[in-house]
């Protein structure tokens, strides 16, 4: 079935070092790749996306690249810092019927950065 | 802050009681979600409601019943539940319903912790 594969599920990194997520899709159809951050007793919270016209988006320390021939989409953090422990969620919008689009979620990422 | 306000934050109820959560939305949106969120699982869509009408049920057992009564506000009534309905359950908007080559942006609320003893 359609679904969103997300990968590492556990990331430890040291602070200052950059952090990679990477997801796949499996609907070509996808064109609205958002990327969540989830702090502990929070709801998630958007952070980033990015729609299928360009390849990449930077805001401050967080990028995002996409490439659609291959399906995947990866966010990018660099210089981290403590606070950017969480767990980070990427979605994609996949066709459910119907003319009607809806987020398919991956399974998430814990990162902790190490001070 | 979102602008999504979900009540109570924590639950606990025994799987006779009947129990309502609530989500409140303040974006001026027009779709609203239910999720469940379990341990290492993926966000599970549960209800998508647009313009007040009910556009998805992914499947889900009776004993969750939606209710959207505006498109500011959306319950979830509970009933019988299982132990294995614990979980948090988060409430979602976007501006956009999900139109066939659109992208929309979902605003999630706190969520509500639930646990079923």
């Amino acid at each position: 079935g359609e679904n969103v594969e997300q990968h590492p599920s556990t990331l430890s990194v040291q602070e200052g070092d950059s952090a990679v997520i990477k997801c796949t899709y499996s609907d070509s159809a996808s064109n609205y790749f958002p990327w969540y951050k989830q702090e502990l007793g929070k709801g998630p919270q958007l952070i980033i996306d990015i729609r299928s016209n360009v390849g990449e988006k930077k805001d401050q320390r967080i990028a995002v690249t996409l490439n659609k021939t291959a399906k995947h989409f990866s966010l990018h953090i660099t210089e981290t810092q403590p606070e950017d422990s969480a767990v980070y969620f990427c979605a994609a919008n996949l066709y459910s019927g119907a003319g009607s689009y809806q987020l398919t979620f991956g399974k998430g990422t814990k990162l902790s950065v190490i001070p | 802050e979102t602008g999504v306000t979900q009540t109570p934050r924590h639950l606990v109820m025994g799987m006779t009681n009947k129990k309502s959560l609530k989500c409140e939305q303040h974006l001026g949106h027009n779709a609203m979600y239910w999720y469940k969120q379990s341990a290492k699982k993926p966000l599970e869509l549960m209800f998508v409601y647009n313009f007040k009408e009910q556009t998805e049920n992914n499947s889900v057992p009776s004993r969750f019943s939606p209710e959207c009564p505006n498109s500011s506000h959306l319950f979830l009534h509970l009933h019988t539940l299982q132990p294995e309905d614990s979980a948090l359950y988060l409430c979602a908007s976007s501006a956009e319903p999900g139109l066939a080559g659109g992208g929309e942006t979902q605003y999630f609320g706190p969520g509500t912790r639930l646990l079923v003893l």
